[in-house]
């Protein structure tokens, strides 16, 4: 079965540091990843996918597929970057929901 | 505009209530979903459809039902709402393919006294 795992329930880092939000998953297949961002009284959207390579308000995420990792990085945080993220994994096929990570809150610090 | 819309999006009810929840979408989409989330905490599915006259139980046990008689419509019933059902509930819809978009509503707060 599907797993995503976000070992951190809350990241709290200041503003202009680095930050990771670490994502791992076990699926044997080829695996589909998002990461979805939460704002505090907005509904949960789509931040980015893997499959897109883009950035996104400066956030990246790399596939490793060797370690099982999607973790999700910018090299500076914002104030406004203050939110619940969730890792979530598809199936090629699309035929299986969404299996969703259990959410990081990250909360930068002015 | 393309969007999902849930109501009501606040709800205040007494216990042993019957109550539905809302949710329609103008994107097209065939696969929507049912989630209930506790204010920033993990999002659990409670109830699934692939289209119409589809409908799957989800992860977390559930007193609820749903329907899908209509594409763009996916309603959730609480015969009897109970103090355990306060939370939110989230609807979502997607695309055909596991590269596609999940898109979410803006979520139904309930409150049973």
């Amino acid at each position: 079965a599907q797993r995503v795992t976000q070992p951190e329930k809350l990241l709290s880092v200041f503003k202009g540091a680095p930050v990771e939000l670490k994502c791992n998953y076990s699926y044997s297949g080829s695996p589909e990843l998002f990461w979805y961002v939460q704002y505090s009284r907005q509904r949960l959207q789509l931040l980015l996918r893997h499959i897109s390579r883009e950035s996104i308000k400066g956030f990246t995420a790399d596939l490793n597929k060797g370690e099982t990792s999607f973790h999700l990085k910018k090299p500076f945080a914002q104030e406004e970057d203050s939110a619940m993220y969730y890792c979530a994994l598809s199936v090629h096929s699309g035929n299986t929901p969404l299996v969703f990570g259990k959410g990081t809150r990250l909360s930068v610090i002015a | 505009e393309a969007d999902i819309y849930q109501t009501p999006r606040y709800l205040v009810i007494g216990t042993g209530k019957k109550i539905t929840l809302e949710c329609s979408q103008t994107m097209g989409h065939d696969k929507m979903y049912w989630y209930q989330q506790d204010p920033g905490m993990e999002l659990h599915l409670i109830h699934y459809s692939y289209g119409v006259n589809s409908t799957e139980k989800g992860d977390l046990s559930s007193e609820s039902t749903v329907s899908r008689i209509r594409t763009e419509h996916f309603p959730l019933t609480l015969e009897s709402a109970r103090p355990s059902h306060t939370s939110q509930y989230l609807c979502a819809s997607r695309g055909g393919t596991g590269t596609d978009t999940q898109y979410f509503g803006p979520g139904t707060r309930l409150t049973v006294l």
